[in-house]
């Protein structure tokens, strides 16, 4: 089954600096590539997502790239927030499924 | 809309005790999840519904059962709890947005129920 390894497990940057987190997958056939932001003891929810057929994508100061050969994809964070202080999951889809496999999450800490 | 709802938000169990925790949608979603969340863990897949009267088996099922009662309802029950299974569990819902290999479902969570067995 599908494996997603996300890295780096936290990470604590200043106001105004950029931040990135990296996941791996396992699945050649994974073609959905979601990313969730969940703030302490909410739920989690999409902030930005990307399809197999598509390299980059970018909502203003989020963006997220995928390199299929390579099975990683990345989500860039630039002019962090304290607001976006939260825990941030990647995941990939099952193969053909509808099922989603999640990273194990990372802490993002943006200090003012 | 209310979204994803989810009853309990709380509930403490005694070891081996039974409970049922009760999901609804009203967003006319087919697919439909249970996934548990502990810290470290990440989101762990349960199980998952792909419509009515479908259910399939997700990374951790053993312990759990569900019923996909209608459309809108997916519940998940514990027959006999384990202090292992002291957990946030989150349900959610999905539709398919695009085509093909290109679409993509995008799932809404519930607020979730905090479980905690002793």
């Amino acid at each position: 089954g599908e494996n997603v390894e996300q890295h780096p497990s936290t990470l604590s940057v200043q106001e105004g600096d950029s931040a990135v987190i990296k996941c791996t997958y396992s699945d050649s056939a994974s073609n959905y590539f979601p990313w969730y932001k969940q703030e302490l003891g909410k739920r989690p929810q999409l902030i930005i997502d990307i399809r197999s057929n598509v390299g980059e994508k970018k909502d203003q100061r989020i963006a997220v790239t995928l390199n299929k050969t390579a099975k990683h994809f990345s989500l860039h964070i630039t002019e962090t927030q304290p607001e976006d202080s939260a825990v941030y999951f990647c995941a990939a889809t099952q193969g053909g499924s509808e099922k989603l496999v999640f990273g194990k999450g990372m802490k993002l800490t943006v200090n003012p | 809309n209310a979204g994803v709802t989810q009853t309990p938000k709380f509930q403490v169990l005694k070891t081996g005790q039974s409970m049922t925790l009760q999901c609804a949608q009203d967003m006319n979603h087919n697919s439909m999840y249970w996934y548990q969340q502990d810290p470290g863990m990440g989101l762990r897949l349960i199980y998952y519904s792909a419509s009515e009267g479908t259910t399939d088996k997700g990374e951790v099922p053993n312990g759990y059962n569900v019923s996909r009662l209608n459309k809108r309802e997916f519940s998940l029950r514990l027959e006999s709890a384990a202090p292992s299974q002291t957990s946030v569990y989150f349900c959610a819902s999905s539709i398919k947005v695009g085509w093909g290999s290109s679409g993509a479902n995008v799932l809404t969570f519930g607020a979730g129920s905090r479980l905690t067995v002793l």
